[in-house]
């Protein structure tokens, strides 16, 4: 039971445009949501979050938006670069014990 | 760098063996989580150790185990292996307090 979805494994865009990756969950519990980048031979890392309580967050180039309604979440870079190309995984948790789902990633390519 | 630190980077064994792997957390997190990632797979919650007790399970096998020592550092036991063990495995790391997880590098197991 795949709780968290990433329906698309992969996405190209071209340098300078925004980049609109998309995540989709089912379980209504979830509360806090989360991405993370992840480069070819690392861990991944933490990119930027956004409480159920909030249906946007902005952090410089990144923003989320969560429609809870939908059960959806969606990450923009603007403007995308081509340090951005990496696989970028959705992930959401709930309640106190933090456990972390993920989903299967989308990889993102920008083209220069 | 994240601050979490796995060893070994990479293992090669053969079925039927066991390998342990071992993972030392961010200095200060309390937190440590498991993570397989199998190939074009997304990253599967295994467990998850909070100050030396067990908080939280996912899809870990039977065959595996693992343990949060008291200087916080963490292992992962691997016994039984079988061909579809082969995977890359993660340790992350987390203040306990926040959702926002650190990983290492992780580990590549081979089995053959």
């Amino acid at each position: 039971d795949q709780q968290v979805k990433q329906n698309s494994p992969s996405l190209s865009v071209q340098e300078g445009r925004i980049s609109i990756l998309n995540c989709d969950y089912t379980n209504s519990m979830f509360d806090y949501f989360l991405w993370y980048k992840k480069y070819p031979a690392e861990g991944p890392t933490f990119l930027i979050s956004i409480s159920s309580i909030k249906d946007k967050n902005e952090d410089g180039r990144f923003t989320v938006f969560l429609n809870k309604s939908a059960k959806h979440l969606s990450l923009h870079i603007v403007p995308s670069q081509p340090g951005d190309s990496a696989v970028y995984f959705c992930a959401a948790s709930s309640g106190g014990y933090q456990k972390v789902t993920f989903g299967t990633g989308t990889k993102l390519q920008v083209i220069p | 760098d994240s601050g979490v630190t796995q060893t070994p980077k990479h293992l090669i064994t053969a079925t039927g063996q066991r390998v342990t792997l071992r993972c030392s957390p961010r200095s200060g997190d309390l937190s440590v989580y498991w993570y397989q990632q199998s190939l074009d797979q997304g990253l599967q919650f295994l467990i998850q150790y909070y100050n030396g007790e067990e908080r939280a399970k996912g899809n870990i096998l039977e065959r595996f185990s693992a343990q949060q020592f008291p200087d916080l550092h963490s292992e992962l036991n691997l016994s039984s292996l079988e061909l579809g063990d082969s995977a890359l495995y993660f340790c992350a790391s987390s203040p306990g307090s926040h959702n926002e997880q650190f990983f290492g590098p992780g580990t590549r197991l081979t089995v053959l």
